[in-house]
């Protein structure tokens, strides 16, 4: 089992520009999250979801949008990224509610 | 709104140690808390998961205990070593739909050889 894998682990994006964080996992789990971190902060949670064709805004949504077409992909994606948008994404899963919850190791993201 | 608390901010201790992490949450309506160890540039590594109707958990010279009528979780690890040394968050589980995580800032933990 590969887990949660995220990629890219690293990216540079110039203000205006759009991409797709990648967030995939192999293990049959119905709810997966997207979190960003900010230096000494928590974990944010921006979206989740439930299962497939279901997704849910959490706390700091804006300027983020995702899908959930199968089981297994989350991805995130920004539009017009921001410095705001300058932080660590960390996509996450678990089976279902009362179940551990498992992180990918997370994308680096600077806008410049 | 459900808020998380973790003290200290950050703790020193020298290897051998025995220490206590503290965590404290606003809502007593929690699906369940669960305590993580993140090394630096790296993702969350889960250590402890109890359910609220559960008291502790253990796991080698990690025991995670919970008192929720208090809003209060603590992890205890006995015998520290410098591999203990990272960053531990703990987070809850909301009772609602989508059993969303609250995580607090996190303690930063040196142990010092």
């Amino acid at each position: 089992n590969a887990g949660v894998t995220q990629t890219p682990k690293f990216r540079i994006l110039k203000i205006g520009q759009s991409m797709t964080l990648q967030c995939a996992q192999d293990m049959n789990h119905n709810y997966m999250y997207w979190y960003r971190q900010d230096p000494g902060m928590g974990l944010k949670l921006i979206y989740y979801s439930v299962g497939a064709g279901i997704t849910d805004k959490g706390e700091v949504p804006n300027g983020y949008n995702v899908s959930r077409s199968t089981t297994e992909d989350f991805p995130l994606r920004l539009e017009l990224a921001a410095p705001s948008q300058t932080s660590v994404y960390f996509c996450a899963s678990r089976r279902q509610g009362g179940s551990p919850l498992h992180f990918g190791n997370g994308t680096r993201l600077t806008v410049t | 709104k459900q808020e998380v608390t973790q003290i200290p901010a950050a703790l020193s201790v020298p290897e051998g140690e025995n220490l206590v992490l503290n965590c404290s949450f606003t809502d007593s309506a929690i699906y369940n808390l669960q305590w993580f160890r993140q090394d630096p540039g790296k993702g969350l590594t889960s250590l402890l998961l109890i359910q609220s109707s559960q008291r502790e958990q253990t796991s080698g010279r990690l025991n995670a205990s919970l008192d929720k009528s208090s809003g209060r979780s603590t992890l205890y690890i006995a015998a520290s070593q410098p591999g203990d040394s990272a960053t531990y968050l703990c987070a809850v589980s909301l009772m609602e739909y989508g059993n969303k995580l609250v995580f607090g800032a996190g303690t930063i933990l040196r142990v010092k050889s």
